[in-house]
């Protein structure tokens, strides 16, 4: 198993542009999550989806965050217009939904918006 | 309010020497409690998880411990290794939704020769 395959692993952006930032899951997980971490805030969970359905989306920053699910095998995190405090590690983990195993998690974007 | 506590924030250790990290929570209701070891530009693998019943569980050279009555756990790691550099997430599970984890901030470990 590959684990969580995100893309890309690192993205430099201007200020203003659009950023989409994406995750295949581990195939047979059908909980996703999508993270943010930075140096102050540690690890903060953005939005999850069950079964591609989003449940919670309530640590999204703001409107210039959006995620989408369209199958089980993948989902994108997309910001527009970016700013230089989205700057951070952005991770993406998915498991079995209310399984007793741990997150899987991706290796991480690295976003820097200057 | 639901937290998670980690003490210390960093710790520079000898390798080759043994260390105790801390989590203090105040979750309720309590589910389960999990250890995570995240290393430099990764992202977090899981070390152990507990439940409620549990007051040990050790995963090689990490030793887990955890006082449900206390709220406290405590990640002991045995003879250090340089590869045991890296940050350690205490994740604590709320309530019945397994989706509802509140992380702490991590504890920092640099293992020197």
């Amino acid at each position: 198993d590959a684990g969580v395959i995100q893309s890309p692993r690192h993205e430099v952006t201007e200020m203003g542009q659009e950023v989409t930032l994406r995750c295949k899951p581990i195939s047979g997980h059908n909980s996703l999550f999508w993270y943010r971490q930075t140096m102050m805030r540690g690890l903060e969970l953005l939005i999850y989806f069950n079964n591609n359905v989003p449940i919670d989306d309530s640590g999204m920053p703001e409107d210039r965050f959006s995620a989408k699910m369209p199958n089980a095998s993948f989902s994108t995190l997309k910001i527009q217009p970016s700013e230089p405090r989205d700057s951070a590690v952005y991770f993406c983990a998915s498991r079995v939904f209310q399984g007793m195993d741990g997150y899987t998690f991706g290796s991480g974007t690295r976003l820097t918006v200057v | 309010k639901n937290q998670v506590e980690q003490s210390p924030q960093s710790l520079i250790i000898l390798e080759g020497k043994n260390c105790t990290l801390q989590c203090n929570y105040t979750v309720s209701p309590f589910s389960n409690l999990r250890w995570y070891k995240q290393d430099t530009g990764r992202g977090p693998v899981s070390l152990t998880i507990m439940t409620f019943s549990e007051n040990t569980k050790s995963n090689g050279r990490y030793t887990a411990t955890l006082d449900a009555d206390t709220k406290q756990s405590s990640l002991h790691i045995t003879a250090s290794q340089l590869s045991d550099s890296a940050s350690y997430i205490c994740v604590v599970s709320a309530g019945t939704s397994y989706d509802k984890v509140i992380f702490g901030p991590g504890t920092s470990l640099s293992v020197i020769p």
